[in-house]
């Protein structure tokens, strides 16, 4: 089944400095990829997703790539904001019947002002 | 707004009691799932469900069984509680259409004493 790895588990980052979080998936048939926030106390939520079709997706100040040749994705966050501190989830998925996504083991950001 | 909700926030339980955990969508959704969120391993998939009365196993179905009735309704089982089952447990429902967002339900808190 897939399996995915997500790189670094904590990140601490200065209040407009860039943030970038990287993960790795394990079965090359996976063609969705979204990434969750979860603040403290509260349900993860999605923020951006891709899917294989598309290299780059951007949002404002948060962007995903996708590497499919070497099966890695990462998100990017810039001018990072102390309300950004989170706990971050990568997933993959076929996105089939029958399928359901699996997330790495997620990423704390701190961001100090 | 889809809610995704969970019958308790928090649960205390005996070690060797059955526990029922129960989830409800209201967005007509094919697809639900149980995940447990444990400090430093993510969110990790439980079972799934993707129509009524059918379930999959995801990657720790060990100690778990679970019911689908009704399409809204999705219950985790705890057979007999142990304290290594002390954990958070996230519900999700998705449409089962291509890139739709999954939402998470707000999380029951179990402990097993």
């Amino acid at each position: 089944g897939e399996n995915v790895e997500q790189h670094p588990s904590t990140l601490s980052v200065q209040e407009g400095d860039s943030a970038v979080i990287k993960c790795t998936y394990s079965d090359s048939a996976s063609n969705y990829f979204p990434w969750y926030k979860q603040e403290l106390g509260k349900r993860p939520q999605l923020i951006i997703d891709i899917r294989s079709n598309v290299g780059e997706k951007k949002d404002q100040r948060i962007a995903v790539t996708l590497n499919k040749t070497a099966k890695h994705f990462s998100l990017h966050i810039t001018e990072t904001q102390p309300e950004d501190s989170a706990v971050y989830f990568c997933a993959a998925s076929k996105r089939q019947a029958g399928t359901a996504l699996i997330f790495g083991k997620g990423t704390t950001l701190s961001v100090s002002s | 707004d889809v809610k995704v909700t969970q019958s308790s926030r928090y649960l205390v339980k005996r070690t060797g009691e059955k526990v029922f955990l129960e989830c409800v969508q209201d967005m007509d959704h094919e697809n639900m799932f149980w995940y447990r969120q444990d400090p430093g391993l993510g969110l990790r998939l439980i079972y799934f469900s993707y129509d009524v009365k059918m379930k999959e196993k995801g990657d720790i179905p060990e100690g778990y069984s679970v019911s689908r009735e009704k399409k809204e309704r999705f219950s985790l089982i705890l057979e007999s509680a142990s304290t290594n089952q002390t954990s958070m447990y996230l519900c999700a429902s998705h449409s089962g259409r291509s890139g739709n967002e999954q939402f998470f339900g707000p999380g029951t808190r179990l402990t097993v004493l």
